[in-house]
Formats: structure tokens, sequence, C-alpha cells
């Protein structure tokens, strides 16, 4: 019963570095979304998908890219990390609609960006 | 676009007291939820109670429940016998329609012995 499962649980980068955090579910959810989490600030939303082959930039996009070629996978990537980009990262699923629209979020990734 | 407030930034409550954490939201949309997230230290994003607009009445689950104000805007969350476990942040959250979710910035919930 894994839920939503993100990898890596901690990442540091240098500035201009790219990567990809993953993000996995396993309950056939339509809806996946990216988060970031900074001090102070509850979890604003980067991107989402409401099914396989389509996203949408959600309040922050800027600096982040997403694709969603499954039902199940939906990596983010940073193509040139910035110190900007410091934060905890939560990736969540869900039902599209309706009374099933709870999200289910991952353990989180802290990555830090020097 | 909408907005969530959580007026509180820490709370604190004794043990087998009851707390009321308030949340505001400002929106034009008629069908939306709203959430209670509780984070403990763990980081993990845990549901502790969902509201449908379309709905009057209260949802209450076991010790929490909520005070939806529909008209005033306003989902605050009422813990009752307060548990040394239910120390966390707490964040309200708003979905709409179209599944775009806003969070508040939380408030932080102490529970004294």
């Amino acid at each position: 019963n894994a839920g939503v499962t993100q990898t890596p649980k901690f990442q540091v980068l240098k500035t201009g570095q790219s990567m990809t955090l993953q993000c996995a579910q396993d309950m056939n959810h339509e809806y996946m979304s990216w988060y970031r989490q900074d001090p102070g600030m509850g979890l604003r939303l980067i991107h989402y998908s409401v099914g396989a082959g389509i996203t949408d930039q959600g309040e922050v996009p800027n600096g982040y890219n997403v694709s969603r070629s499954t039902t199940e996978d939906f990596p983010l990537r940073l193509l040139s990390a910035a110190p900007s980009q410091t934060s905890v990262y939560f990736c969540a699923s869900s039902y599209r609609g309706g009374q099933k629209n709870i999200q289910y979020f991952g353990a989180g990734t802290r990555l830090s960006v020097l | 676009a909408q907005t969530v407030t959580q007026s509180q930034p820490e709370m604190s409550v004794q043990e087998a007291e009851t707390v009321t954490l308030s949340c505001t939201y400002d929106t034009s949309e008629s069908d939306y939820y709203l959430f209670w997230y509780k984070q403990p230290p763990s980081r993990q994003m845990i549901l502790v109670i969902r509201q449908e607009a379309y709905k009057q009445q209260n949802a209450t689950e076991n010790r929490f429940s909520v005070n939806f104000q529909k008209a005033a805007k306003s989902f605050s969350l009422k813990i009752s016998d307060s548990q040394l476990g239910d120390a966390a942040m707490y964040f309200c959250a708003y979905r709409s329609w179209n599944n775009d979710m806003r969070f508040g910035a939380g408030t932080r919930l102490t529970v004294k012995p």
C-alpha cells in the first residue's frame, strides 16, 4: 500500500545544476500536483495534471517543468537550479472531483540549492 | 485567485481542553471544498477534515469539527479534548471546482501537559 512515493528525500544542488524530482502513485488517481513549502508559508501550487498528457501551471510555475506520460508518474524538473528554489517539495494525488477529491501527499523532498 | 488566510500563527491549549483555529477565504465561486490538514514534525501532510461548500451541515470527525460559515467565508476548526499528539502545524486549504488548491500560511498548535 505505497500511496504517493517521492524520491529523493533530500537533495543538495549547486546553482545552475538540473535535476528531476520523482513522484509516483499507485491509486490510479487522475489528478497529480506539485507544491513547494517555504518557512512561514503554506504550500503553494507549482504545476498540476488532470490526466496523462495534460498539465497546467499553478501559482508559482516559473523555473519548473513537468510532464505526465503515464497516470502513475508526475516528475518535476528544475532546469537550472537557483537558491530561491531551496524549499520542501510535496507531490500529491487525488481523483479529479466530486466526493473523492481528497488529496494524498508524499513525504516530501527537502531541496537545498547552494 | 482564491486566497486563504489563517490569522493565528501560533496557538496553545492545555491537554484535555478545547481550541479553535481560525480560517477565512476569499472566493467568487459557489462550488468548492475546504480542508484542514495537520503537519507534524515528520512533515507528512495528514487530512483532518473536509467540508463541501454545498453542504450546510458542519463536518465532524471524532474530536475534530468545523464551523463553516459560507456567507462569511469562514471555516474554523475546533479540537475537543486536546491530546499531546495533536501538536502540529495546521493548514486550512481551499480547493476550487477546477482542482486548483490554495493553502493558508498555517497555525502552529502547542499542547501543554
